[in-house]
């Protein structure tokens, strides 16, 4: 079956670091994207891994571990708007590479 | 480049009524997909366009639901007759290619069907 775990909130002091965990058991993997959404808005692309290993970008790093099935996103000196929700999602290889997304973890970030 | 673009952003519509939603993806991106987002659960898959022919609709709950992309420009998801459990936020994202591997997948900002 799919599955993809991770938590439903969290909170978080600004310019702090918060880690954001994603376990997954997907049938087939091809990737996987972390992607932020603020309310009403488009889900924007964060980062992407396929390998294992930690990814860069700025104040965010992804790093996956494929034999685990977990990854994780970290975010550094945290601002007010990084409040928002943050989706994991594997993309599925078996079937066009469909995506299976988590439910998504809701990120305040208080003063 | 202009982004993914979803309309109506808000609909709200009554059991038994139709309702057709439209997305219009970035200029030159093949490929289509649409996707849902029912209350309090996670972004679930519906089906995949590369130009105008269907490549996946495996993710489609019943055959209310018809997806078009005549063309291989727009597209539409028509929903009739509607029914209370398809109220949710429907979003559409394109792609360059498949696997969406640099960029991601762009996202639009969605449309929140309200069936009442």
């Amino acid at each position: 079956g799919q599955n993809i775990d991770q938590p439903t909130e969290m909170t978080a002091t600004e310019g702090a670091i918060v880690q954001i965990n994603c376990t997954y058991q997907t049938s087939g993997f091809n990737g996987l994207f972390w992607y932020q959404q603020h309310a009403g808005e488009a889900p924007t692309f964060l980062s992407y891994n396929v390998l294992d290993g930690l990814e860069e970008k700025g104040r965010f790093s992804s790093f996956l571990s494929r034999s685990k099935g977990y990854s994780y996103l970290l975010l550094k000196e945290l601002q007010m708007k990084d409040s928002a929700s943050y989706l994991c999602a594997v993309r599925d290889a078996r079937g066009y590479n469909k995506l299976i997304f988590g439910a998504g973890t809701r990120l305040a970030v208080h003063p | 480049e202009a982004g993914v673009t979803q309309f109506p952003s808000h609909s709200v519509i009554e059991k038994g009524q139709t309702v057709t939603l439209r997305c219009d993806p970035i200029s030159g991106h093949d490929n289509l997909y649409w996707y849902r987002r029912v209350m309090g659960k996670e972004i679930k898959f519906l089906l995949h366009f590369v130009k105008e022919s269907k490549q996946d609709e495996s993710g489609m709950p019943n055959n209310r639901f018809l997806a078009e992309r005549t063309g291989g420009t727009y597209s539409t998801l028509k929903v009739q007759p509607a029914e209370l459990e398809d109220s949710g936020v429907y979003f559409c994202a394109s792609s360059q290619d498949f696997r969406g591997a640099i960029y991601g997948y762009t996202f639009g900002s969605g449309t929140r069907l309200t069936v009442v």
